[in-house]
């Protein structure tokens, strides 16, 4: 059984481009949720992807956004970059089974915007 | 929506003493509580979570209790090794299997 992958691993952009960050579910899971971790901080829900479809957001501009493929796994866009998206882009994947409420994170994509 | 704090940000002890976090949460609806250890580099870790029906539970060195009328819950950890040496967040969730918020984290450090 593999874990939560994600990738790239590191990444430096520039104010105003665009990113794709990618992540693989573990195996049997079907929801992903993204997380974003400044230093210091703890995670900061993004949003969460289940069957395809957006099921819930947190306080993240339009300009976050994501989708899901029938494999599970999932894709965070991000557009016009702003400094502050500096940060590390967490995914988290849980098989939504009831009493299985567990998220299991991946690695981590660390973005950094100059 | 919710709002998870933690204490203390960072703490330090002597190998082989014991070491507790607390945190409090405000949502009342709150249901399932992870704590997660997070190394340097990494992504977090469950090591051990609870739901609200019960008041207690333990894993070895690990142990977590929730207090749900002062809603707040604390991690345990005994006979702490330099391998403990992490930060750690505690999380609060609703039965929804939606989104974890976060505490801030504690930096536990170890000392041999």
């Amino acid at each position: 059984e593999t874990g939560v992958t994600q990738s790239p691993t590191h990444l430096i952009k520039t104010r105003g481009q665009q990113v794709t960050l990618r992540c693989s579910s573990q195996s049997g899971h079907n929801t992903v949720s993204w997380y974003q971790q400044a230093l210091g901080q703890g995670p900061q829900f993004i949003f969460q992807y289940y069957r395809e479809e957006e099921n819930g957001r947190g306080n993240f501009p339009p300009r976050f956004s994501g989708l899901q493929f029938p494999n599970y796994s999932s894709e965070l866009n991000v557009n016009a970059l702003e400094l502050d998206d500096s940060a590390l882009y967490l995914c988290a994947s849980s098989p939504r089974l009831a009493g299985e409420e567990t998220q299991y994170f991946g690695p981590g994509t660390r973005l950094l915007v100059l | 929506g919710e709002n998870v704090e933690q204490h203390p940000s960072t703490l330090s002890v002597q190998e082989g003493d014991s070491a507790v976090i607390k945190c409090t949460y405000s949502d009342s609806a709150s249901n399932y509580f992870p704590w997660y250890k997070q190394e340097l580099g990494k992504g977090p870790q469950l090591i051990i979570d609870i739901r609200s029906n019960v008041g207690e539970k333990k894993d070895q060195r690990i142990a977590v209790t929730l207090n749900k009328t002062a809603k707040h819950f604390s991690l345990h950890i005994t006979e702490t090794q330099p391998e403990d040496s992490a930060v750690y967040f505690c999380a609060a969730s609703s039965n929804n299997f939606n989104k974890f918020y976060f505490g801030s984290g504690t930096k536990l450090n170890v000392k041999p």
